[in-house]
């Protein structure tokens, strides 16, 4: 079946320090894949994307993530956290076979920032 | 700016009630999605629609129905609300046969069923 796995519920990092956020993905073929943020109360805010090519991508708010296809993970990070980054970070997976057009979640990690 | 329009942030029904979610988007996307999040299980998807009238069931279907009657609204169904189904509900609209430019989402309706 179909999965996308984030290993970590809670991350606690101190401002200024560097930031990764794991993410695998179980699939028949590489999924197009996505990291989510959303602060206390909101929605959901698109990161990041990756559908092909080159394995770094750039994001919003100085978000990167890389694809490892041997590792099947789209880790999330960030060089330098800032406070206002603490916030709970969804990966998620678009399947093109099967799946049709419906993202998968991971459970989320929650991310703390100590000041 | 584009949005995804939730009509309610918070609600509470009483058990048995039939309750109605409401979304809207402005991007005339045609595909539209309800999911519920609960904490440590992430999001899970309910229902989705590719189309006007058409619908799918998604991962959860069970206790909901969805309709939708225009392209801009897709409304999730509670047939009779149960305190199990207290939770985050987030409604999101996608452009396109794949949808993968990404999910646009609404700010979420918070149900409590008492």
């Amino acid at each position: 079946a179909q999965s996308v796995t984030q290993p970590d519920i809670h991350i606690t990092v101190s401002e200024g320090a560097s930031l990764e956020l794991r993410c695998n993905y179980s699939y028949g073929a590489t999924p197009y894949l996505f990291w989510y943020v959303q602060s206390p109360g909101q929605g959901l805010q698109l990161l990041l994307k990756y559908f092909s090519g080159d394995t770094l991508v750039q994001g919003i708010k100085g978000f990167e993530a890389e694809f490892k296809r041997s590792q099947s993970s789209f880790n999330l990070r960030k060089p330098s956290v800032h406070w206002s980054d603490a916030a709970e970070y969804f990966c998620a997976a678009l399947g093109l076979t099967g799946g049709g057009n419906k993202l998968t979640f991971g459970t989320g990690t929650q991310l703390k920032v100590e000041l | 700016d584009v949005k995804v329009t939730q009509s309610s942030r918070y609600l509470v029904k009483r058990t048995g009630e039939k309750v109605f979610l409401e979304c809207v988007q402005d991007m005339d996307h045609e595909n539209m999605f309800w999911y519920r999040q609960d904490p440590g299980l992430g999001l899970r998807l309910i229902y989705f629609s590719y189309d006007v009238k058409m619908k799918e069931k998604g991962d959860i279907p069970e206790g909901y129905s969805v309709s939708r009657e225009k392209k801009e609204r897709f409304s999730l169904i509670l047939e009779s609300a149960s305190t199990n189904q207290t939770s985050m509900y987030l409604c999101a609209s996608s452009f396109g046969p794949e949808g993968a430019r990404g999910y646009t989402f609404g700010s979420g309706t918070r149900l409590t069923v008492v």
